[in-house]
């Protein structure tokens, strides 16, 4: 079945630092990329969509120049956390549709990021 | 052996049936099990927590078998805005692990 490996799982970084965070498609082309937070005893909350080649969809409320996202290839997308603070500590996912229908929504395993 | 298996589907059932998903995990550490609800190109939105008492909330009824390490959704009197990928979440650890979620259309 499609597997997105997302890596790291965990990080701690120094506030102010940024973060670079990968999913990437292993055996399907993620034409479409979601990128997911979750704060602690809340749901997963869409961040940010985006498509192979195109910049990507921010949801309200996103800061797109401080959560950049990278989509240059099918297998490929990046989420870097600019100047990270202690607020951007959260549980964050991606999640790939691929050229294959029935695969629908594979999630990677998440990445759990705190700063300090 | 993936974390989390799960019958990805497609389920097509008719209006006002009782429908049944489940899921594997291969962790017998994993502490928490969720079920999320999906809509097409929407993000998943949390369906209910599952308890080893088991837990229901109206029409959905959650179980968790920790013996045989799976977790089960019950939809009773399906609704057609029941149709969606239904995605079980296991958390081990600091760990959230997703199942690739059941297709479920509900046909009138």
């Amino acid at each position: 079945g499609a597997v997105v490996s997302q890596h790291p799982s965990r990080v701690i970084c120094k506030s102010g630092t940024s973060v670079k965070i990968e999913c990437r498609s292993l055996d399907f082309q993620a034409t479409t990329m979601f990128w997911y937070r979750q704060f602690p005893k809340q749901s997963l909350m869409l961040m940010a969509t985006s498509n192979e080649g195109s910049k990507a969809t921010y949801e309200q409320g996103v800061e797109k120049d401080k959560f950049l996202i990278n989509h240059a290839s099918l297998t490929l997308s990046t989420l870097t956390v600019t100047s990270a603070h202690p607020e951007d500590s959260s549980f964050y996912i991606c999640s790939a549709r691929g050229d294959r229908g029935g695969y629908g929504y594979t999630f990677g395993s998440g990445t759990r990021l705190t700063v300090v | 052996r993936k974390e989390v298996e799960q019958d990805p589907g497609p389920f097509n059932v008719p209006e006002g049936a009782t429908v049944a998903f489940n899921c594997t995990y291969s962790n017998s550490a994993s502490q928490s099990f969720f079920w999320y609800r999906q809509d097409c190109r929407k993000e998943p939105k949390l369906l209910m927590s599952v308890y080893s008492s088991g837990n229901e909330d109206g029409r959905f009824t959650a179980q968790l078998n920790r013996a045989s390490q799976y977790i089960s959704l019950l939809i009773r009197d399906s609704k057609l805005s029941d149709s969606a990928t239904y995605l079980c979440v296991v958390q081990t650890g600091n760990q959230f692990y997703f199942g690739t979620g059941t297709s479920l259309t509900v046909i009138p």
